[in-house]
């Protein structure tokens, strides 16, 4: 089945910085990589996703970029501000079949 | 409005008792799930269903059964709380066509 791992467990920036979160995932035929913010005491939200036929998709100040041969998918957030300080959890999936990376908590210090 | 709702929101009981955690979905999703989560921590895949009388068990199902009588309603049964079983419960939804996942705004259950 598949496997993702997603690296750091945590990641503290100054507000205005990039933060950047990593994962890899092991099924090759995992085809939709979402990416899920979850504020303390709510439930998890999409932020953006990306398929396996694009390489990189944007909005504003979040940004994915898919590595299909590596197996592996980052995402950028830039310009971080304090409401950007959450747990981001990354999945792969294949036909709803989703699997989801550990959770990073980043935290944005003003 | 089309959502995803959990009752209860916050739950205490003993050991040994039986409980049912309800999810019900207003968006006509074929697909839900269930997960265990620690608060901020890994999602812990229990069990999920493809649609009515479909039932499937995740990594973590082995304490607890569902069922999925109505396509909009997906219980969770622990028929015998345990301290361990002291958590978040999230309920999600999705549909067979679309990939993204919704969820329930959680249970949080303590087992004294």
């Amino acid at each position: 089945g598949e496997n993702v791992e997603q690296h750091p467990s945590t990641l503290s920036v100054q507000e205005g910085d990039s933060a950047v979160i990593k994962c890899t995932y092991s099924d090759s035929a995992s085809n939709y990589f979402p990416w899920y913010k979850q504020e303390l005491g709510k439930r998890p939200q999409l932020i953006i996703d990306i398929r396996s036929n694009v390489g990189e998709k944007k909005d504003q100040r979040i940004a994915v970029t898919l590595n299909k041969t590596a197996k592996h998918f980052s995402l950028h957030i830039t310009e971080t501000q304090p409401e950007d300080s959450a747990v981001y959890f990354c999945a792969a999936s294949m036909n709803n079949d989703m699997r989801f990376g550990a959770g990073t908590r980043l935290t944005v210090k003003p | 409005e089309a959502d995803i709702y959990q009752t209860p929101r916050y739950l205490v009981i003993g050991t040994g008792k039986k409980i049912t955690l309800e999810c019900s979905q207003t968006m006509g999703h074929d697909k839900m799930y269930w997960y265990q989560q620690d608060p901020g921590m890994e999602l812990h895949l229990i069990h999920y269903s493809y649609g009515v009388n479909s039932t499937e068990k995740g990594d973590l199902s082995s304490e607890s059964t569902v069922s999925r009588i109505r396509t909009e309603h997906f219980p969770l049964t622990l028929e015998s709380a345990r301290p361990s079983h002291t958590s978040q419960y999230l309920c999600a939804s999705t549909t067979l066509a679309r990939s993204e996942q919704f969820f329930g705004p959680g249970t949080r259950l303590t087992v004294l």
